[in-house]
């Protein structure tokens, strides 16, 4: 079964501080994952896309790397900003048409 | 990137009656997806909507309860059929672009009393 988790679940941190969220996937033979964010009450909005031929990837404070043989990526945020509270999700999709398997999600929470 | 937009954004509904949420793309897709998100939860799958064809459902969803429609390219309906409490959720439609990406709708918040 393909499955998606993530960790930690939930997380505090003050302003300024690196910090890094966690998703791993059981089936590693994928064809993207994909980072989103999603205010409470509020849709999703995409951070960032890997290919599954990518390694990692970058937009502004955030980087994102994958490693499929492990089953894992990783979500970095530098120089964290109250404003950047909100839950991450990551998904996995397993073929080009659009269709995604989509981890519990990291609520996150930046104190000033 | 494609824009979505879904109507209504919210809604309180009585508990067995039904809602339609439509949902407009502004490109021409081949398919859409629309997914549930139960109060604290993650995004499920309901159903894979694409144009000329029956929905492909997940498991545990079925057509009778979340009939869905798709007359053409940039437009699909999902309806939630004989609500109960347990319906409440939001529900998100989305579509996949060129290079994989995915894209969702602001979300349709239902509370069904």
């Amino acid at each position: 079964k393909q499955e998606v988790t993530q960790i930690p679940a939930a997380l505090s941190v003050p302003e300024g501080e690196n910090l890094v969220l966690n998703c791993s996937f059981t089936d590693s033979a994928i064809y993207n994952l994909q980072w989103f964010r999603q205010d409470p009450g509020k849709g999703l909005t995409s951070l960032l896309l890997i290919q599954s031929s990518q390694r990692e990837q970058t937009s502004g404070r955030l980087n994102a790397s994958l490693d499929k043989s492990s089953g894992r990526s990783t979500l970095y945020i530098a120089a964290s900003q109250p404003g950047d509270s909100a839950t991450y999700l990551c998904a996995v999709g397993y073929n080009q048409g659009g269709k995604l398997i989509f981890g519990q999600g990291t609520e996150l929470s930046v104190k000033p | 990137s494609a824009v979505i937009s879904q109507k209504p954004s919210r809604d309180i509904c009585q508990r067995g009656t039904s809602l339609t949420i439509q949902c407009q793309v502004d490109s021409q897709v081949t398919m859409m997806f629309w997914y549930r998100q139960q109060p604290g939860q993650s995004l499920t799958l309901i159903a894979t909507a694409n144009q000329g064809s029956e929905a492909t459902y997940e498991s545990g969803f079925v057509i009778d309860k979340f009939p869905i429609s798709r007359p053409n390219l940039t437009f699909s309906t999902l309806t939630v059929s004989n609500m109960s409490p347990e319906d409440s959720s939001i529900y998100l439609c989305s579509v996949g672009g060129k290079t994989g990406e995915a894209f969702f709708g602001q979300g349709t918040r239902l509370t069904v009393v």
